[in-house]
């Protein structure tokens, strides 16, 4: 069955500061992988997604992801932190005909 | 634009209570899904709908059972609620299976069972 690993619950950054969440996926064929931003008190909502076109992926709010198929992972990046990405982040993976999601990694972010 | 709505927003029950918490979209897509998020636990599927008449079992269905009312509504149902289902219960749809296409959220039920 596909999975995908979360590494951190929580990651803290600066405002400015480079922002990386890591996800690694486990499945037995091409997956098709996801990241999805949820703010407090509301529901998720997709920031990107990986369907094997282009390995590089450009999302929402000025964060991509890479495929990186000989790593098994789809890491979260975003150049300069914004106060306003402070919220939960949960990497996906297709599952049949449904998305497995991760633990997900708190983003804090500090003045 | 509502999207998808969920009701009740906030549900307290005692142990051994029944209720129904109801999930409508308006976007006519195929697929729906109930989710629960536990803190440090993720989501976790309990049952989705690829089409309407359809239901299958996801990650979590003990507990729970689900009708696909029409394409529009998907409702979720707790028989006899248990301390254990105290969670966030959230809905989405999707225009087909989510495979490739994208999953749209509730704002979530909150359920809390004493």
């Amino acid at each position: 069955a596909q999975s995908v690993t979360q590494l951190g619950s929580h990651v803290s950054v600066s405002e400015g500061a480079l922002v990386l969440l890591r996800c690694n996926y486990s499945s037995s064929v091409p997956p098709y992988l996801f990241w999805y931003v949820q703010y407090p008190n509301q529901g998720l909502q997709l920031l990107l997604k990986y369907t094997s076109a282009a390995t590089l992926v450009k999302g929402i709010n000025g964060f991509e992801a890479e495929f990186k198929k000989s790593e098994t992972s789809f890491h979260l990046t975003k150049p300069s932190a914004h106060m306003s990405d402070a919220a939960e982040y949960f990497c996906a993976v297709s599952s049949y005909s449904t998305l497995t999601f991760g633990k997900g990694t708190m983003l804090l972010v500090s003045p | 634009n509502a999207g998808v709505t969920q009701t009740p927003k906030f549900q307290v029950l005692k142990t051994g209570q029944s209720m129904t918490l109801q999930c409508a979209q308006d976007m006519n897509h195929n697929s729906m899904y109930w989710y629960r998020q536990d803190p440090g636990m993720g989501l976790r599927l309990i049952y989705y709908s690829a089409s309407e008449g359809t239901t299958d079992k996801g990650e979590v269905p003990n507990g729970y059972n689900v009708s696909r009312l029409n394409k529009r509504e998907f409702s979720l149902r707790l028989e006899s609620a248990a301390p254990s289902q105290t969670s966030v219960y959230f809905c989405a749809s999707s225009v087909q299976d989510s495979n490739t296409g994208e999953l749209f959220f509730g704002e979530g039920s909150r359920l809390t069972v004493l």
